[in-house]
């Protein structure tokens, strides 16, 4: 079956350390995203990939790095410069460049990051 | 900068009830508009998708109309069950480079009781 793979489900973190989330997709498609939820709050973009070795910020990249090296894949690395990394994170992807296609998105099961 | 809302923030019915979901948009120059659902620790699924050229969209008990507009769009789901428990999103995306984002509502959680 085809989808979108997050791992670990459940990641903690002491302070001062790096992490990095994983995401691994098997749909052949172009687009992926990373989005940060915090309880009673709508998704906000972190950062979106269009096409392997290309990214763009999104609303609250600070303290956030990711990586498009296989275009299945699309790490998310938390930074000790995040001040508040506790959240759910949720990483998607969306098929092709052409605009009409970039509104089918599949979403993963997310990774709950903690720190402890 | 678009902002979405969703009213009412929780809704709880009793089985077999018809509902409705709000969502309401500030910038009308959307391409299209979705309804996800979320399940507690759970990725969101998509539910319906109105692209900004259509009044509505249907999949089984689920209708999802848009009055772009207004910046508003309903989420009616009819003779509700307990498995339809669950955080409703509403989200649009934008034109051109914008379209890549989209900006998400705080959600509706729903619960459906027995």
């Amino acid at each position: 079956d085809g989808g979108i793979t997050q791992s670990p489900k459940y990641l903690f973190r002491k302070e001062g350390q790096n992490v990095t989330l994983s995401c691994e997709q098997n749909l052949n498609h172009d687009a992926m995203y990373w989005y940060r939820q915090d309880p009673g709050q709508g998704l906000r973009l972190i950062y979106y990939s269009q096409i392997v070795n290309d990214f763009q910020k999104g609303d609250i990249a600070e303290g956030y790095s990711v990586s498009r090296e296989k275009k299945e894949s699309f790490p998310l690395t938390v930074t000790s410069a995040q001040k508040n990394p506790t959240a759910f994170y949720l990483c998607a992807s969306s098929r092709g460049l052409v605009e009409r296609d970039r509104s089918f998105y599949t979403f993963g099961s997310g990774t709950r990051l903690t720190v402890v | 900068k678009q902002e979405v809302t969703q009213i009412p923030a929780a809704l709880s019915v009793p089985e077999g009830e018809n509902l409705v979901l709000n969502c309401s948009f500030t910038d009308s120059a959307i391409y299209n508009l979705q309804w996800f659902r979320q399940d507690p620790g759970k990725g969101l699924t998509s539910l319906l998708l109105i692209q900004s050229s259509q009044r509505e969209q249907t999949s089984g008990r689920l209708n999802a109309s848009l009055d772009k507009s207004s910046g508003r769009s309903t989420l009616y789901i009819a003779a509700s069950q307990p498995g339809d428990s669950a955080t409703y999103l509403c989200a649009v995306s934008g034109s051109g480079a914008g379209s890549y984002q989209l900006t998400f509502g705080k959600g509706t959680k729903l619960s459906v009781i027995p």
